[in-house]
């Protein structure tokens, strides 16, 4: 069945610098989203992408659909504490099912 | 609106017991979902549903039962607790004209069984 990775499995970022974290699918996806968790709470959705090589923007959030459909990125520029949480991708292949990556636990050093 | 709500918050079973978990939302949305999160791990679909009267499985639906008589209401009912079903349970719900759009995840239930 349908795959995703996320990569780094953890993120220890220093406050003010930025990151970089990965979705791969193992299948071409018609959409992804991005989800963000905070300590002890439920997924909030950030963004959905669905045109092959889509960049988005959200404040200090930039958000990448890869040209293949397969992969995505999230890049967050001068971390803050109110970043901290896990960053999920879910993407919609074939079908009415989302599958979720295992997400990027962030933690930001003060 | 509320959006999504889940009852109970939280619930200990006792292994072979059976109950059901409450899910209901306001916004009148076609798709809805049920997931399981277990520490440090992702979200896992159990079952979806894209209208009232449809059902289907996710990828792991073993020991869980769906039913979705109305639009609002989307009950997980466990058939025989085991403590392998010891997660976070996420409700979510979506509109779902032709893809899966923004979902709406209720607060969730956390179930422990001992």
């Amino acid at each position: 069945g349908q795959q995703v990775m996320q990569i780094p499995q953890y993120q220890h970022v220093q406050e003010g610098e930025d990151f970089t974290t990965y979705c791969n699918s193992s299948t071409t996806l018609s959409n992804i989203q991005w989800y963000k968790q905070r300590p002890g709470g439920h997924p909030v959705f950030l963004i959905q992408l669905v045109k092959s090589g889509e960049v988005k923007k959200q404040k200090r959030l930039t958000f990448q659909f890869g040209e293949a459909k397969k992969n995505s990125s999230l890049h967050i520029t001068a971390t803050q504490t109110t970043d901290v949480g896990t960053y999920f991708c879910a993407g919609q292949a074939a079908g009415n099912k989302l599958t979720f990556g295992g997400g990027t636990r962030v933690l930001v050093k003060p | 609106n509320a959006g999504v709500t889940q009852t109970p918050k939280f619930q200990v079973l006792k292994t072979g017991q059976s109950m059901t978990l409450q899910c209901a939302q306001d916004m009148n949305h076609e798709y809805m979902s049920w997931y399981r999160q277990d520490p440090g791990m992702g979200l896992r679909l159990i079952h979806y549903s894209v209208g009232a009267g449809i059902t289907d499985q996710g990828e792991v639906p073993n020991g869980y039962n769906v039913s979705r008589s109305t639009t609002e209401d989307f009950p997980l009912r466990l058939l025989s607790a085991a403590p392998s079903q010891t997660s976070v349970y996420f409700c979510a719900s979506g509109a779902s004209p032709r893809g899966i759009y923004e979902q709406y995840f209720g607060p969730g239930t956390r179930l422990t069984v001992t």
